[in-house]
Formats: C-alpha cells, sequence, structure tokens
C-alpha cells in the first residue's frame, strides 16, 4: 500500500483480555517500530525490528507485552491480560533501513489504533 | 542513555506570529535530526529535517537551526496559521541506527 496501515483504528476491550493490534509496513521498508502514546503524552517506544536481526524490545513496559514480525512485513503487537492503564494509541511505523553511509532515517507512521481497556 | 529533552510542552500563539521550539540532545553521536507534526486523529509526519553537516535548513514558513556544539536544535514556524495548530515532536537519530529518539512533544496553538 502507499502508507503504513494498521487495525483496527479502534479497540475497546475488557481488562483481563488479550488484545493483538497489527502494522502493514510500506511495501520493501525492514525496519518497524512500535510505540504508545497515553492521552496527550509524548511518543513512548515499545519494540524495533530490523530485518532479521534480534528485535530491540528494551521498550517493552512488561512481560504482558509482546510483537511479531512475520516475514519480515506484517507485525503484530499482542497485550495480554490488558489493564486499564494499557489504554492509549499504539503508532506503528516504518523506514527503509540503513543502506549504508548517511541514510536519512525517516519514520512513516499509521494512524494508530486507539486502545480502550473497561 | 539517549535523551532529548523538548520545550515548550505547550506555546500558544496569534495567528502571524512566529513559533520557536527548541530541542536538546544528549548523545553527541547523534547526526540527524528530523522534526514531525501530528495533527487530531492521525499520525506524526516529517515536516522537515536536518543533519549535522548544516547548520540552518528552510522550507517556506519552517525553518530548523542546529548547534552542535551546544547540542541544541530548534524549530521556527514564521506567519503562523490555525492549520500550524497540532503537536510537534523534534528527534534525534544517528547513521548506525534507524532507531529516532523523540522529544516529549510540543503542542501549538494557533489562534485566529
Amino acid at each position: 500500500g502507499a502508507g503504513v496501515s494498521q487495525s483496527p483504528s479502534n479497540k475497546v476491550t475488557e481488562k483481563g483480555k488479550d488484545v493483538e493490534l497489527r502494522c502493514d509496513p510500506i511495501s520493501g521498508h525492514t525496519a518497524l517500530y512500535w510505540y504508545r502514546q497515553s492521552l496527550g503524552q509524548g511518543l513512548e517506544f515499545l519494540i524495533y525490528f530490523q530485518g532479521n536481526s534480534a528485535p530491540d524490545k528494551s521498550g517493552l513496559p512488561s512481560d504482558r507485552f509482546s510483537a511479531e514480525r512475520t516475514g519480515g512485513s506484517v507485525s503484530t503487537l499482542t497485550i495480554q491480560r490488558t489493564q486499564q492503564e494499557d489504554s492509549a494509541v499504539y503508532l506503528c511505523a516504518s523506514s527503509s533501513g540503513l543502506a549504508g553511509g548517511l541514510v536519512k532515517n525517516i519514520q512513516y507512521f499509521g494512524a494508530g489504533t486507539r486502545l480502550s481497556v473497561l | 542513555g539517549e535523551n532529548v529533552e523538548q520545550h515548550p510542552s505547550t506555546l500558544s500563539v496569534q495567528e502571524g506570529d512566529s513559533a520557536v521550539i527548541k530541542c536538546t540532545y544528549s548523545d553527541s553521536a547523534s547526526n540527524y535530526f528530523p522534526w514531525y507534526k501530528q495533527e487530531l486523529g492521525k499520525g506524526p509526519q516529517l515536516i522537515i529535517d536536518i543533519r549535522s553537516n548544516v547548520g540552518e535548513k528552510k522550507d517556506q514558513r519552517i525553518a530548523v537551526t542546529l548547534n552542535k556544539t551546544a547540542k541544541h536544535f530548534s524549530l521556527h514556524i514564521t506567519e503562523t496559521q490555525p492549520e500550524d495548530s497540532a503537536v510537534y515532536f523534534c528527534a534525534a537519530g544517528s547513521y548506525n541506527t534507524d532507531k529516532l529518539i523523540f522529544g516529549t512533544g510540543t503542542r501549538l496553538q494557533v489562534f485566529p
């Protein structure tokens, strides 16, 4: 597609349920990022995939959060046993990745998934 | 660890006035400094960026300045318009990683 696509755009769930959020990056982009944005707050880095390298999970807030990237393309962010404090907008971004030398690390963002945990 | 500080957190200006948002970074290896604009209900979008080999870059009403010695960079918006109202994020990155470290954001309101 032309841009980064995220689904669903909105998700309402009950406390304790598991949720899966999907991200389709721009075709050919090797780098993919997940961020969390709580109401009125900044971008909290969660996880970063680059090609076939081991993902950088340093931003995941707890072991209830995990993410996969299958075939180097689509990514799924899973939140298990959701809590009310997980309510936020989850943003996905992709970039073309390093090509050697001075490469612009432009990240292209999707519109996000707004998660509400009741 | 790497850190980017951004000020102010909110900024209100009259239409036609200028707006300035400032950021500082901690990692001396940073050499790429983009600015993103996030409109309500949308993801952030790149509006301008600058590399460490230049001190200033302009694109119509927006400009970015960089002081590598002081580790400061700033976004300048002139002749502000109501459609400039949004949240603006600065970020810092380096050539050996795709990751960007984002500032905490500035909510800009332009009043007509």
